[in-house]
């Protein structure tokens, strides 16, 4: 099973600041990466699917990188609907696995 | 729109039995691999099982492997879980979820259903 960590656990920030997180995969997934954003009492929701590519109706200041184990999310500029609950997740092999989670707060 | 509706949880003991729908609607449901994915209380997310767009394929999450079942019904656009032998440990919100983009990867989701294991 492939193991997916998330850094840090919590980021408190402020809006219009540029969070970057992190997620580590414990063996190469290639790009087959995607983040999805979670509100308290929501369903989670794709932000980004093979590594880098933006869901239909994800804002521009979501981007993300990365490939084989290292992968990053950036918000460009934080704005007040972005605090939520950030997930990684791998489709390279069965069985799909999440990571653990970055909740961004308000500082 | 797309919409993703699930039903079916609610409070059953510990060794019963649930069966969770979710329907589709506003994507081509046929054509879209299908996954359910848990969430315990104030927990991360938890894949559980998956299903190929025909149903030919399916994937369970050790931990439910031999209890629970995935299938599809292409005709009706709806997804289910059928849930044996539950365990305290599979309290959790049930959401269905998938569409386009490739097999394993979420676009869409429902709402979410609790399923309560308890006696």
């Amino acid at each position: 099973e492939i193991v997916l960590t998330q850094s840090p656990a919590t980021l408190s920030l402020s809006p219009g600041e540029r969070p970057t997180l992190s997620c580590r995969a414990s063996q190469s997934v290639s790009s087959n990466l995607a983040w999805y954003q979670q509100k308290p009492g929501q369903a989670p929701r794709l932000l980004i699917y093979d590594a880098s590519n933006r869901a239909t109706g994800i804002p521009a200041r979501f981007s993300a990188s990365g490939s084989g184990t290292d992968f990053t999310l950036t918000i460009s500029s934080l704005e007040p609907e972005d605090f939520a609950v950030y997930y990684c997740q791998q489709r390279s092999n069965w069985p799909l696995t999440f990571g653990g989670g970055t909740k961004v707060e308000i500082k | 729109e797309v919409q993703l509706l699930e039903s079916g949880g609610g409070l059953v003991q510990p060794g019963g039995s649930l069966r969770l729908s979710c329907t589709a609607s506003g994507f081509t449901f046929s054509n879209s691999a299908m996954s359910w994915v848990r969430q315990a209380p104030g927990k991360g997310l938890d894949w559980v099982s998956s299903i190929s767009s025909s149903g030919a394929t399916t994937y369970y999450a050790d931990s439910v492997k031999g209890r629970f079942t995935i299938s599809r019904d292409n005709s009706k656009d709806t997804l289910y879980l059928q849930m044996n032998s539950l365990r305290p440990e599979d309290m959790a919100v049930y959401f269905c979820a998938g569409g386009k983009y490739n097999f394993g990867t979420l676009a869409y989701w429902g709402q979410g259903t609790l399923v309560t294991v308890s006696s």
